[in-house]
């Protein structure tokens, strides 16, 4: 079956604008989580919905947000975008994560922002 | 909380070789480990996890890792390093009931021909 697809896979901007990003998770998952990752902090948890309710978030700014939709997919979004926002954005789904924990990423959304 | 920590950001290995990849973690709970491998320019790919029972657990492309609760270690290994192992590992901690992995830094794998 088809796996987590992530769109768009890069994308440049400027500071000050904002951005979102989609992610369409495996067929019949409910959880979707979102992750950032930088060459200086590693993989870091920004938050994760089911079934359109967000369960958990990371300890991000408020320009940080994400939904979740009926069939599953989600977005996230960045305000006002700082150089620093600069990273690779994964996104991950699972039947739900309180069970294993298991997740499976996508391939990720690379961000610069100039 | 939950935290991870991986001795060595960098592993080089000769073709052939052991390949040993450290992880050590903490928890305040019964963890549930994970060993993540990531190419370049592509997502996550789980190698394997322990959640409960038995603590040696085999993965794809022939890794393993063995959960130590005494050593809070879950290090992962292989037997003979081949050239498609060079890739970025991250080991990662996560509990019952939360919905969150915590990573660990990554350690880069080299294999040397």
């Amino acid at each position: 079956k088809a796996g987590v697809t992530q769109t768009p896979r890069y994308l440049i901007k400027t500071r000050g604008q904002q951005v979102t990003l989609s992610c369409s998770p495996i067929s019949g998952h409910r959880s979707v989580s979102w992750y950032q990752q930088t060459p200086g902090q590693g993989l870091q948890f920004l938050f994760e919905y089911f079934s359109e309710t967000q369960r958990n978030k990371g300890n991000f700014p408020g320009r940080f947000s994400g939904r979740q939709f009926s069939n599953s997919r989600s977005e996230m979004n960045v305000s006002t975008l700082e150089l620093g926002d600069s990273a690779l954005y994964l996104c991950a789904s699972s039947l739900d994560t309180r069970n294993t924990g298991e997740l499976f990423f996508g391939e990720g959304s690379r961000l610069t922002v100039l | 909380a939950q935290s991870v920590t991986q001795l060595g950001s960098h592993v080089s290995v000769s073709e052939g070789a052991l390949v040993l990849l450290r992880c050590n973690y903490s928890s305040s709970v019964p963890p549930y480990l994970f060993w993540y491998v990531q190419y370049p320019n592509q997502g996550l790919q789980l190698l394997l996890k322990y959640t409960t029972g038995a603590t040696l657990v085999k993965g794809i492309n022939g890794f393993e890792a063995e959960f130590k609760k005494s050593e809070t270690s879950f290090h992962l290994t292989k037997p003979s390093a081949h050239m498609s192992d060079a890739a970025e590992y991250f080991c990662a901690v996560s509990v019952r009931g939360n919905e969150k992995l915590t990573f660990g830094t990554g350690t880069r794998l080299t294999i040397i021909p």
